[in-house]
């Protein structure tokens, strides 16, 4: 099993329609995860952590699964703006130091 | 506003060149890292550096060495570039490990080796 799977979509979706993406990860250690957001030949930015209790910041809400291994994003009311690329992201241990691996991305392309 | 930037945007090298990519931030930061993008691979870790002249391999380290002479600058160096190693080169930085922090990411360079 891969450390980090996403589904690449695209996930195309009506303005409007909410979507859910999905990240499974492998390393059960992992303590904290994270959503990246990236736009099209642009770097990568922080959209939000995912906490054990969840975390919701406006339409967006980010939820963690620890016995299935999963993360989510839920986008509420999707709006143009929102196409994108988003990134799961895992920290891991590698020897005595933290490191954090990307997934491959799952591509957002909401539809007028 | 925090910044991390890049050598350059685009560039096109020989095979068989030494090749350096230089990333610089502004934000004091102990952690930084390169990264290569490519299509169907995300991204991958090819080196990370958690203090001045410190270094650790990331998962894809092979055909590149690192230099951290000074907290700000992480430069990536490819000793002799081959047609596989054509990517996106992103550096990006962190407060801390990167497990904890925000990375806070440089434009990338889009590497082209011919």
């Amino acid at each position: 099993r891969k450390e980090v799977e996403q589904d690449p979509g695209p996930f195309n979706v009506p303005e409007g329609a909410t979507v859910a993406f999905n990240c499974t990860y492998s390393n059960s250690a992992s303590q904290s995860f994270f959503w990246y957001r990236q736009d099209c030949r642009k770097e990568p930015k922080l959209l939000m952590s995912v906490y054990s209790s969840g975390n919701e910041d406006g339409r967006f809400t980010a939820q963690l699964n620890r016995a299935s291994q999963y993360i989510s994003l839920l986008i509420r009311d999707s709006k143009l703006s929102d196409s994108a690329t988003y990134l799961c992201v895992v920290p891991q241990r590698s020897g005595g130091y933290q490191k954090v691996t990307f997934g491959i991305g799952t591509k957002l392309q909401v539809i007028p | 506003d925090v910044k991390v930037t890049q050598s350059s945007r685009y560039l096109v090298k020989r095979t068989g060149e030494k090749v350096f990519l230089e990333c610089v931030q502004d934000m004091d930061h102990e952690n930084m890292f390169w990264y290569r993008q490519d299509p169907g691979l995300g991204l991958r870790l090819i080196y990370f550096s958690y203090d001045v002249k410190m270094k650790e391999k990331g998962d894809i380290p092979e055909g590149y060495s690192v230099s951290r002479e000074k907290k700000e600058r992480f430069s990536l160096i490819l000793e002799s570039a081959s047609t596989n190693q054509t990517s996106m080169y992103l550096c990006a930085s962190a407060a801390r490990a990167g497990g904890s922090n925000e990375q806070f990411f440089g434009p990338g360079t889009r590497l082209t080796v011919l």
